[in-house]
């Protein structure tokens, strides 16, 4: 399977904490992007990092994408509990056809108040 | 950014019979994509469903058991046949924007229970 992998599977933290998810992938890519899921709903798209970029900030996300290795990580600081969510990160193969996206395995985020 | 729709939002269905899911979009958009999320599991593309043609399917999807169709820019249908339990998943829509934007916006899902 060319599904990626991500850790860890669940993060339970308090709000006001960081949560840090890691994603891993197999093949070169077009770009990576991470996507929320509220409660097996539908999926909100968050940031996307393209494959010439290493790092990306949008509010209190910050993404950071290392080809050599073939992972990224979703940071999300100063948490709230809003942040409840299953967090995916999906790549863009290259080579594939037209967005033909890849999601990783997920990561479970509890945020406690 | 594009607003999807997708009717019906949940449903429960006896096993050996068809459901058909439609997704509807408030702009013309030239890529959908259908995708399967079972239970507690990551989304899986099942095909990507091209306007005036056939869907183009993922390995492991058939076209007996999801056919799809494309009638326009605005509208696409998956049909879930003869049905089994391990069907029983959240069946994703989505929409790809050309250019430069990559982002692909998703429907709410469909919730599928097969008994």
């Amino acid at each position: 399977s060319q599904q990626g992998e991500e850790d860890p599977q669940a993060l339970s933290i308090q709000e006001g904490e960081n949560a840090t998810m890691n994603c891993s992938y197999k093949t070169s890519i077009n770009n990576l992007q991470w996507y929320r899921q509220n409660s097996g709903r539908g999926l909100v798209h968050l940031i996307l990092i393209r494959s010439n970029e290493r790092e990306k900030h949008s509010g209190r996300l910050r993404v950071t994408l290392d080809t050599s290795k073939k992972s990224s990580s979703l940071l999300i600081t100063a948490s709230r509990a809003a942040d409840t969510a299953s967090y995916f990160c999906a790549t863009d193969p290259m080579n594939t056809g037209f967005q033909k996206l890849v999601f990783g395995t997920g990561t479970r985020l509890l945020v406690s108040p | 950014s594009a607003v999807i729709s997708q009717k019906p939002s949940r449903d429960i269905c006896q096993r050996g019979t068809s459901l058909t899911i439609q997704c509807q979009v408030d702009s013309q958009v030239t890529m959908m994509f259908w995708y399967r999320q079972q239970p507690g599991q990551s989304l899986t593309l099942i095909a990507t469903a091209n306007q005036g043609s056939e869907a183009t399917y993922e390995s492991g999807f058939v076209i007996d058991k999801f056919p799809i169709s494309r009638p326009n820019l605005t509208f696409s249908t998956l049909t879930v046949s003869n049905m089994s339990p391990e069907d029983s998943s959240i069946y994703l829509c989505s929409v790809g924007t050309s250019g430069t934007q990559e982002t692909q916006y998703f429907g709410p899902g469909t919730r599928l229970l097969v008994l």
